[in-house]
């Protein structure tokens, strides 16, 4: 069955430091990626999304990722954390030939600290 | 531009009664969805639709039944709460397809006692 896991649940990060958060996916044909971000009491926005080409993908508010198939994953990145950046990410797949439907990671909170 | 828009955005229950979420986008998009979250479990899919007057189950669709009779709007009904389905369900939709990114609503806080 199609899955996602993001390993690390909770994550705190220095201001400035920099961020990488895990996401791995089972084997599928033609993966689409994305990194959702959540801010408390909100919905999930969308950060930015991998369909096919290049695989470091740009997003926003300075976020990146990269898609490397021979490990399965997209792997999101911050060169220097603010905090307001403070949120749960949302790894999601969408394996096409496979379950049809999106599967969503369970989340890692990022906590950052002064 | 509104976007997704959820109503209403928190509601208490009582055991074996009924009610509905509204959801409603003014997106033109085809497809619509519902979620539930749960602390440590993401997001699990309950019912979708790929078009207007189409649903279809998800992963989680026991106790719950939707309706897409208008494009814009995209209903779930709970027709006995449980204390199980104490939860935040979220709304979505996307363009055309489940490989395009999917727009969220804020969420409805649900509380069945």
């Amino acid at each position: 069955a199609q899955s996602v896991t993001q390993p690390d649940i909770h994550i705190t990060v220095s201001e400035g430091a920099s961020l990488e958060l895990r996401c791995n996916y089972s084997y599928g044909a033609t993966p689409y990626l994305f990194w959702y971000v959540q801010s408390p009491g909100q919905g999930l926005q969308l950060l930015l999304k991998y369909f096919s080409g290049d695989t470091l993908v740009q997003g926003i508010k300075g976020f990146e990722a990269e898609f490397k198939r021979s490990q399965s994953s997209f792997n999101l990145r911050k060169p220097s954390v603010h905090w307001s950046d403070a949120a749960e990410y949302f790894c999601a797949v969408f394996l096409s030939g496979g379950y049809q439907k999106v599967t969503f990671g369970t989340g890692t909170k990022l906590q950052v600290i002064p | 531009n509104a976007g997704v828009t959820q109503t209403p955005k928190f509601r208490v229950l009582k055991t074996g009664q009924s009610m509905t979420l509204l959801c409603a986008q003014d997106m033109n998009h085809e497809y619509m969805y519902w979620y539930r979250q749960d602390p440590g479990m993401g997001l699990r899919l309950i019912h979708y639709s790929v078009g207007e007057g189409t649903t279809a189950k998800g992963e989680v669709p026991d106790g719950y039944n939707v309706s897409r009779l208008k494009k814009q709007n995209f209903l779930l009904g709970l027709e006995s709460a449980a204390p199980s389905q104490t939860s935040v369900y979220f709304c979505a939709s996307s363009y055309s397809s489940d490989a395009q990114p999917q727009h969220f609503g804020d969420g409805t806080r649900l509380s069945i006692l």
